[in-house]
């Protein structure tokens, strides 16, 4: 039983170049997350997904597009990135409970965008 | 939409002693608050949580306080180790989205 996973670690990037960041959890979660974190500013929603096929813009979605075709996996994807998109992504996922949500979090993947 | 505050957000704290973060939140909606720890390298983890009928919440060493009519809510660590040294989040649940604080970097001396 992985958790959450998440692929790459790390990644450098040049200005306008394109990535997908690949989620995958083994729980069995209906919702998955997005976030970015940054220095003073905690954890940021980007996009979150609530079941198979069904994505939603979370706090700063500018800029990224997620894709949710299978249960298990949530990808994020940079079209044309920028350097204000240098930041560490984690990945969560969550079952449906009334009244909680517990998330599961990824280790992280650490993009630089020069 | 929710917005939490997160405070101090460095705190050091010699071994043995107890150590307080405290957050606000702003949507009075808001029904579950979750704190999580955040070692070097990993994502964050969840410690404790507490729903809004709830005013008090123990677990050995940690306990979560919450205050609906201010509403504020409190993490509380007694007798401190160097393993508990990470970043600590608190969040906010409301009717859509969690919202987190920016989190404090907790350092225990031994």
């Amino acid at each position: 039983n992985a958790g959450v996973t998440q692929t790459p670690k790390f990644r450098v990037l040049k200005t306008g170049q394109s990535m997908t960041l690949l989620c995958a959890q083994d729980m069995n979660h209906e919702y998955m997350y997005w976030y970015r974190q940054d220095p003073g500013m905690g954890l940021r929603l980007i996009h979150y997904s609530v079941g198979e096929g069904t994505t939603a813009k979370g706090e700063v979605p500018d800029g990224y597009n997620v894709s949710r075709l299978k249960k298990q996996n949530f990808l994020l994807g940079l079209e044309s990135a920028a350097p204000s998109q240098t930041s560490v992504y984690f990945c969560a996922s969550s079952y449906r409970v009334v009244g909680k949500n517990i998330q599961y979090f990824g280790a992280g993947t650490r993009l630089s965008v020069l | 939409g929710e917005n939490v505050e997160q405070h101090p957000s460095t705190l050091s704290v010699q071994e043995g002693d107890s150590a307080v973060i405290k957050c606000t939140y702003s949507d009075s909606a808001s029904n579950y608050f979750p704190w999580y720890k955040q070692e070097l390298g990993k994502g964050p983890q969840l410690i404790i949580d507490i729903r809004s009928n709830v005013g008090e919440k123990k677990d050995q060493r940690i306990a979560v306080t919450l205050n609906k009519t201010a509403k504020h809510f409190s993490l509380h660590i007694t007798e401190t180790q160097p393993e508990d040294s990470a970043v600590y989040f608190c969040a906010a649940k409301g009717i859509d989205d969690m919202r987190f604080g920016a989190g404090t970097r907790l350092t225990v001396k031994p």
